[in-house]
């Protein structure tokens, strides 16, 4: 069956340095790839999305991988703020022949930044 | 432009009854996606709908239906509740036009519905 992992439930990093976030599939072949950040009690909040096509993608501090030989994208949050404290979420997507399509996400990862 | 809304934003209902969620996507987003967020399982694609048709579906039980009107707004709705239906429902709007669609997902803030 397809499987997302996330790879680890929690990270605790110092405030300014790189925060680096894996996320790796099985039994999938996405077409795109996104990361989300969810806070307590709040919905998921779209960061990035990479094509199949595409090694990296950058967006101020943040920076995601795609690598589709090793099935697993990286996620990385440069010079990290106590502000980036959240979840974390991969996310997959591949449209069909048919144009139907379905939103795979990760469990996600409990990111905290120490002040 | 303003976000994704959901109502109601709580909900507690009783074992059996039934329960209807609401969502109005972003203004011109015409697809619309529920999920399903609970600690155990995280979050899980329940269906999404376009243009007032159900494009696809993910494996939940047939309790769990939507339906889309006209302006895109979107209902789901949750019969014969049960103890483990409780959890935080999201509903997430992306913009379809003609010929291209975008795979972000703009998510509104769920419905925490607890059934006792």
């Amino acid at each position: 069956s397809q499987k997302i992992e996330q790879n680890s439930e929690a990270l605790n990093i110092q405030e300014g340095k790189t925060a680096t976030l894996t996320c790796n599939y099985t039994n999938y072949s996405p077409a795109y790839l996104q990361w989300y950040r969810q806070d307590p009690g709040r919905g998921p909040v779209f960061l990035l999305l990479i094509r199949e096509n595409e090694k990296e993608k950058r967006k101020e501090r943040l920076k995601v991988t795609f690598d589709t030989t090793l099935k697993q994208s990286l996620f990385h949050i440069t010079a990290s703020q106590p502000a980036d404290s959240a979840t974390y979420l991969c996310a997959l997507t591949s449209p069909s022949t048919s144009g139907t399509y379905k939103y795979i996400f990760g469990t996600g990862t409990r990111l905290k930044v120490l002040a | 432009k303003a976000g994704v809304t959901q109502t109601p934003r709580y909900l507690i209902k009783t074992r059996g009854q039934q329960v209807t969620l609401s969502c109005s996507p972003i203004s011109g987003h015409r697809s619309v996606s529920w999920y399903q967020q609970t600690p155990g399982q995280g979050l899980q694609f329940l269906f999404e709908y376009f243009s007032e048709t159900q494009r696809n579906k993910g494996n939940f039980p047939g309790r769990f239906s939507g339906r889309q009107f006209s302006n895109s707004r979107s209902e789901m709705n949750v019969s014969t509740l049960e103890l483990g239906d409780s959890a935080l429902y999201l509903c997430a709007s992306s913009l379809v036009l003609t010929g291209a669609r975008s795979y972000e997902q703009y998510f509104g803030p769920g419905t925490r519905l607890t059934v006792t």
